[in-house]
């Protein structure tokens, strides 16, 4: 069954600090994953995109990485600010990629205190 | 703004009521897509539409049923609703139907007493 799972679920965290969120995924065939940030009430906003042959994205301060033989990839967020406190989604592309075969995790939600 | 336009943003009604959500994509997206998110569960893939084609159907109760028109825009119909039917609706849009970006919407948040 594809899953995506990301950890952890929640994570509070000081403002300025560095945080790395995780997301494992168990999606065949592959096609590309993204992060996606949401806003409480709002909707997701793209971060970044990443394919097969591609290990590391930057957004910013967002760095996603990828490590597709592990099935594995981590949200880097660096000297983290309060307008980042949000969940974070990771979805991963199955089947040749098309948009309706995404599959979601249920995020983690980051929570930056000043 | 992502350029995708919902309407309502929220919505109260009763159960056994039937509503209509609508979605207005990005200028020149031919992709309408439905996500269904209730509380602190991940998004859930309904419906696509491509160009006024469904295009991919996910876990879309037959209660549910969604259509895109002529000039892009779309329509979630939602019937005999329950309690459980309770969450927020998000539409997103591309221009491709199965690659590149998803822009999504604001989304239109239902109660349903």
């Amino acid at each position: 069954k594809n899953q995506v799972e990301q950890s952890p679920q929640s994570l509070i965290i000081l403002e300025g600090k560095n945080c790395t969120l995780q997301c494992n995924y168990t999606v065949s065939p592959f096609s590309n994953l993204r992060w996606y940030k949401q806003d409480t009430g709002r909707g997701p906003v793209s971060l970044t995109i990443m394919t097969f042959s591609e290990n590391t994205k930057s957004n910013g301060r967002y760095t996603a990485t990828l490590d597709a033989d592990t099935k594995q990839s981590s949200l880097h967020i660096t000297a983290s600010q309060l307008s980042d406190s949000a969940s974070y989604i990771c979805v991963v592309s199955a089947n040749g990629g098309s948009q309706g075969n995404l599959i979601f995790g249920k995020g983690t939600k980051l929570s930056v205190k000043p | 703004d992502s350029g995708v336009t919902q309407t309502p943003k929220h919505l109260i009604t009763a159960t056994g009521q039937r509503v209509t959500l609508r979605c207005s994509p990005r200028s020149g997206d031919l992709s309408v897509y439905w996500y269904q998110q209730s509380l602190d569960q991940g998004l859930q893939f309904l419906i696509q539409y491509y160009n006024g084609e469904e295009r991919a159907k996910g876990n879309i109760l037959e209660r549910f049923s969604a259509q895109q028109f002529p000039d892009l825009h779309s329509e979630l119909n939602l019937s005999s609703l329950e309690l459980g039917d309770s969450a927020l609706y998000f539409c997103a849009s591309s221009v491709h139907s199965s690659t590149g970006e998803l822009f999504f919407g604001e989304g239109s948040r239902l109660t349903v007493l």
